[in-house]
């Protein structure tokens, strides 16, 4: 099984609808990210959290929102879904130390949103 | 404030040939630099990492990288490509003296790495 298991990996939606990408993991590390990921640009930085009462905006937060509920998870929710928010999104962890000192990441397979 | 420039979005090599895939940096501290590779379908996986130690880094599947401050560069190497390599690489920047943490690295645009037959 994936350390980073991120749910659904595909999605298509409609303009206006409500979505939430659901993030798991086992590897016991405190801090936890959601990236996007478009064509080009490499990935931008949305929301990370260092433990579940951390929640800190990213580059790109606006249109988005999200949830610790536990150390575990790490939910990413778009309220009202638009097509520029079309993307490939990234859940990934970093250990505590390690993250902070080397800047390891550890990425899930990614959740393919599209939103018509 | 940070950037780091990929300066090739394809880069096409044949089998068995070297490969080199460019990187540029800025920073105003003291930079960690690092490569991403991400095979298709599936999620990013540190290649490499550059923190302050040895300024030629060694990473997985043969590849290496080297920080050459003068240049702000840290080109990313291969001395024979595999058809395995196909895939997409980032160049990631962190400035660690800036407060550190993966909420401050900063990836380049990719450059996707195509192998030749």
């Amino acid at each position: 099984d994936a350390d980073v298991t991120q749910t659904p990996r595909n999605r298509i939606t409609k303009t206006g609808k409500r979505i939430m990408l659901e993030c798991s993991q086992t590897k016991g590390h405190d801090r936890m990210y959601w990236y996007r990921q478009d064509p080009g640009l490499g990935l931008r930085l949305i929301y990370y959290s260092f433990d579940v009462k951390d929640i800190n905006k990213g580059e790109i937060s606006d249109g988005y929102s999200v949830s610790r509920q536990a150390q575990a998870k790490f939910s990413l929710s778009l309220e009202s879904a638009i097509p520029n928010q079309t993307a490939l999104y990234f859940c990934a962890t970093s250990d505590l130390h390690t993250g902070t000192l080397t800047g390891e990441l550890f990425f899930g397979e990614g959740s393919r949103l599209t939103v018509l | 404030a940070q950037s780091v420039t990929q300066l090739d979005s394809h880069v096409s090599v044949s089998e068995g040939t070297p490969v080199l895939l460019r990187c540029n940096y800025s920073s105003s501290y003291s930079p960690s630099l690092f490569w991403y590779v991400q095979h298709p379908n599936k999620g990013l996986q540190l290649l490499l990492k550059y923190t302050s130690a040895a300024t030629l880094v060694k990473g997985i599947n043969g590849f290496e990288a080297e920080f050459k401050k003068s240049e702000t560069s840290f080109h990313l190497t291969k001395p024979s490509a595999h058809m395995s390599d196909a895939a997409e690489y980032f160049c990631v920047v962190s400035d660690r003296d800036s407060g550190g943490g993966a909420d401050g690295l900063t990836f380049g645009k990719g450059t996707h790495l195509i192998i030749q037959p």
